[in-house]
């Protein structure tokens, strides 16, 4: 019953390649996001859903592309995979509208490997 | 450009000690401004959080002091103790950026037994 759940936690690939991390969250709400954490811990925001609806897309090469087939999963498609790409993916997610508290919910992270 | 800046980027307190964390911020527009606890291998999660309305939250051993005029605000952890361990990430948002959460670079806090 976890919340926000992702899968693979680990994920280890050659450069070049495309992979895929899903995201699905079982508490109801309307907005959903990922975020890269870097090797320095970091957090930068890469995308925001809103009832499926991309909100917010913080210059990210267009390798990346997310999709949401319905407001409860937000699934991130990499293609072409550099090194420069390794890090934790997280997921998160939250109310919105008056429901948003700006607190995010947010999954226990995939950890992308470039070789 | 970075809108929060955090400091420091590590901190070592003894057990029983205050922990402080401090931030900046530099858009006045902010109007929510939390703290994210994360622990190895974890997703952040939200520990407290404060509005501009107020100069002050305390939650159990856990406070936020906010000062509106100078831009800033920290985060004090009484009585420290080893779970508290972790790293933790300040943050800023405002109404009307669709959701979006800038956050500080994060400080990792160790405490010695």
């Amino acid at each position: 019953d976890t919340a926000v759940s992702q899968t693979p936690k680990y994920l280890v690939t050659q450069m070049g390649n495309d992979k895929s991390i899903k995201c699905e969250q079982n508490l109801g709400h309307d907005t959903m996001y990922w975020y890269k954490q870097d090797s320095k811990k970091f957090l930068k925001i890469m995308f925001s859903y809103n009832n499926k609806e991309l909100i917010i897309n913080e210059t990210v090469p267009n390798r990346f592309s997310p999709k949401s087939p319905d407001k409860a999963h937000l699934n991130l498609h990499i293609n072409s995979l550099e090194l420069g790409d390794s890090a934790v993916y997280f997921c998160a997610s939250s109310p919105s509208g008056t429901g948003f508290t700006g607190e995010l919910f947010f999954g226990e992270g995939s950890r992308l490997t470039v070789l | 450009q970075q809108q929060v800046k955090q400091s420091p980027q590590s901190l070592i307190v003894q057990k029983g000690g205050i922990s402080i964390i401090n931030c900046a911020y530099e858009n006045t527009a902010f109007d929510y401004f939390p703290w994210y606890q994360q622990f190895p291998g974890k997703g952040p999660a939200l520990l407290i959080a404060i509005r501009p309305d107020v100069s002050e939250k305390k939650e159990g051993r856990f406070t936020i002091s906010f000062n509106k005029s100078a831009k800033q605000f920290s985060l004090h952890i009484m009585d420290s103790q080893p779970g508290d361990s972790a790293t933790y990430f300040c943050a800023a948002s405002k109404r009307g950026s669709n959701y979006k959460l800038t956050f500080g670079k994060g400080t990792l806090l160790t405490v010695n037994p």
